[in-house]
Formats: C-alpha cells, sequence, structure tokens
C-alpha cells in the first residue's frame, strides 16, 4: 500500500518570508494524484493545489507552489510571502489512479510569527 | 448548495453502544470517503465507495461498517463502540478518481 511522509511535524516561518514543507511517498504505480491541504482550526480541510503525476511542470496556485521530483518521490509545497492566515495544519495527500483510495501524511503545523 | 455534510457534529458513547455517523452530499459525487483522525495525527482511510451499491475497506475498517444504497449518502455505522474509536470523523466526496476531495466538517466523538 502505498505510503505518505511528512517528516516535519512543526515548522515556523516569519510573516512575509517563504517556507517549504516536505512530502515524500512510496509507490509503485506510474500515473497517480498529489494534493496538500490545509487545516486551519475550524477542522475544515481546504485544499491547496494539486499535482498529477504524468505534468511535469510544477503546479502553481498564487503564493503556493510545488516541487515535483516524480524519480525521488518527492512532493514539497513552498509557500512565499507567508500571512498570518497561512498557520494550520498541512497534509500530502497521495491519490491512486487505480484502486480509488486516497492516503494522506501525518501533517505540518505551520506557525506563521507576525 | 450545502456540499458535504455530516451530522451530529459531536456525540459521546459509553462503551459498547452503537450509533451511525451521518454524511450527504448534494453535488452528484460518485466517490465518497470516511476518514478518522486521532489528535496531533493524519487522517486514516476506514471505507470509501465508488458508487452507489459499491463500497471498499480503507486502511482501517474493522469495527466500522458502511453502506451505499444512494449516491448522496453515505453513512457510517459503529458497532459496539469501544475507547479506541474517540476521534474525529470526517466524511469527503469526489467526482471522478483524481478530483480533488470536498470534505464536511468532520463529527467528534468520544467513547467513554
Amino acid at each position: 500500500a502505498q505510503t505518505v511522509t511528512q517528516s516535519q511535524p512543526e515548522m515556523s516561518v516569519q510573516e512575509a518570508e517563504t517556507v517549504t514543507l516536505s512530502c515524500t511517498y512510496d509507490t509503485s504505480e506510474s500515473d497517480y494524484y498529489l494534493f496538500w491541504y490545509k487545516q486551519p482550526p475550524s477542522r475544515q480541510m481546504i485544499l491547496v493545489i494539486r499535482q498529477e503525476a504524468y505534468k511535469q511542470q510544477n503546479a502553481t496556485e498564487n503564493r503556493f507552489s510545488v516541487n515535483f521530483q516524480k524519480a525521488a518521490k518527492s512532493f514539497s509545497l513552498k509557500i512565499s510571502d507567508s500571512q498570518l492566515g497561512d498557520a494550520a495544519m498541512y497534509f500530502c495527500a497521495y491519490r491512486s489512479a487505480t484502486n480509488n483510495d486516497m492516503r494522506f501524511g501525518a501533517g505540518t503545523r505551520l506557525t506563521v510569527k507576525p | 448548495n450545502a456540499g458535504v455534510t455530516q451530522t451530529p457534529k459531536f456525540r459521546i458513547l459509553k462503551i459498547g453502544q452503537s450509533m451511525t455517523l451521518q454524511c450527504t452530499q448534494d453535488m452528484n459525487h460518485n466517490y465518497m470517503y470516511w476518514y478518522r483522525q486521532d489528535p496531533g495525527m493524519g487522517l486514516k482511510l476506514i471505507y470509501y465507495s465508488v458508487g452507489a451499491g459499491i463500497t471498499d475497506k480503507g486502511e482501517v475498517p474493522n469495527g466500522y461498517n458502511v453502506s451505499r444504497s444512494t449516491t448522496e449518502d453515505f453513512p457510517l455505522r459503529l458497532e459496539l463502540a469501544a475507547p479506541s474509536q474517540t476521534s474525529v470523523y470526517f466524511c469527503a466526496s469526489g467526482y471522478t478518481y483524481n478530483s480533488p476531495l470536498h470534505f464536511g466538517n468532520g463529527t467528534r466523538l468520544t467513547v467513554t
């Protein structure tokens, strides 16, 4: 079964600075999808960004971008110009294209310091 | 358009009791999922469904049952509740296998 590993339980960043959250995954598949979700204290899960494994170009959504390294099975999230509202738990997720389930990492708690 | 609706928001159960967590979505999504999130942890997949009448086990299915009689509803049944089932439960849905998931607001369950 696929596993998702987030090696940073906690990270902090100064407001307006840039931070990178790490994610690695283990799979034998060639076709899959990767996601970053944000969970603020409200507990709501919010999609941040998504990457298709067949695309070489890294996904970008405003201040959020990813560094997708397929061979290394790495999928890091970069947050630029960090804002206080970015403080949350961030989860990396792997979605198989063949067996329909979706697996999450343990999460990284991001603190943004004013 | 309500999205994914979970009820109840909170529940306290005694050991051995049973209950059903309700989940309904109004987006006509085929794929639906149940996750549990233990304190400080990520989400663990309990069960999922790719359409009405079809369900499959995830990582941690023991102690739970599901059914999918309609596209909209995907209830999760807990039989003989145990303290290990104390968690926050999330229901989610997606349109296709590669669509992002839409999550409900979660149900906080405590078993004492």
